[in-house]
């Protein structure tokens, strides 16, 4: 079956650093998402990216946060100045158009 | 705005006992309805979604009923096991809203032999 791909699984960062989370969607979705849990707490709500551009995006998704789909395959989430309040567990999704999401195994960031 | 209130938990039950997670939600459109399973250290699962109106879902003896007229998606299992111990996510997805997902706050679910 089809998968979400979430590159690294964990990656530790200090504060102030940029880091770039890397997704591979699978290949014919047209829809994707990045989506934030912060340890213990509810899964939040990114970002949306449909046809090389940002659909919606939340409070949360501040200046600090971009996403790009570099090359068809690739859709990353980069921070540009990492803070501790940063240290959550991102979720990659992507999804055809009529049909359910299919969510990453996620990357653990921790900002030191 | 969309939006999914769970149960709080963390609710902790006896093997074979029976196992109710409330969940009600508020949209704006006719949404699809979800829930997800996050196993200890790992992603999320898709457990089992509904469509529509009176639709039933249903998985690995989970199920849950998509009531319109209640705003509500319980989900229920008639006897938990041990390996049923998780954070459960109510969800929607409304086709008002760009089918963007929204996630209730999750339930731990423990599980004691």
């Amino acid at each position: 079956e089809p998968e979400v791909t979430q590159t690294p699984s964990h990656q530790v960062t200090q504060m102030g650093q940029e880091v770039i989370l890397r997704c591979v969607p699978i290949s014919n979705h047209l829809y994707f998402y990045w989506y934030r849990q912060i340890l213990g707490q509810k899964v939040e709500f990114l970002v949306s990216f449909y046809n090389n551009e940002i659909s919606e995006k939340s409070e949360i998704f501040d200046d600090q946060f971009s996403v790009e789909r570099p090359d068809g395959s690739n859709f990353t989430l980069k921070i540009r100045s990492t803070k501790l309040e940063d240290s959550a567990m991102y979720f990659c999704a992507s999804r055809p158009e009529m049909r359910g999401y299919t969510f990453g195994s996620g990357t653990r960031l921790t900002v030191v | 705005g969309d939006s999914v209130t769970q149960m709080e938990g963390p609710v902790t039950l006896s093997e074979e006992a029976f196992l109710t997670i409330n969940c009600t939600y508020t949209a704006t459109g006719y949404p699809s309805l979800f829930w997800y399973v996050q196993y200890p250290g790992e992603g999320l699962q898709l457990l089992l979604k509904a469509t529509k109106a009176d639709d039933k879902g249903s998985n690995k003896g989970f199920e849950a009923t998509y009531r319109k007229e209640t705003t509500s998606f319980h989900l229920e299992k008639g006897s938990v096991q041990v390996s049923d111990s998780a954070v459960y996510f109510c969800a929607l997805s409304d086709p008002l809203n760009n089918n963007d997902m929204r996630f209730g706050a999750g339930t731990r679910l423990t599980v004691k032999p």
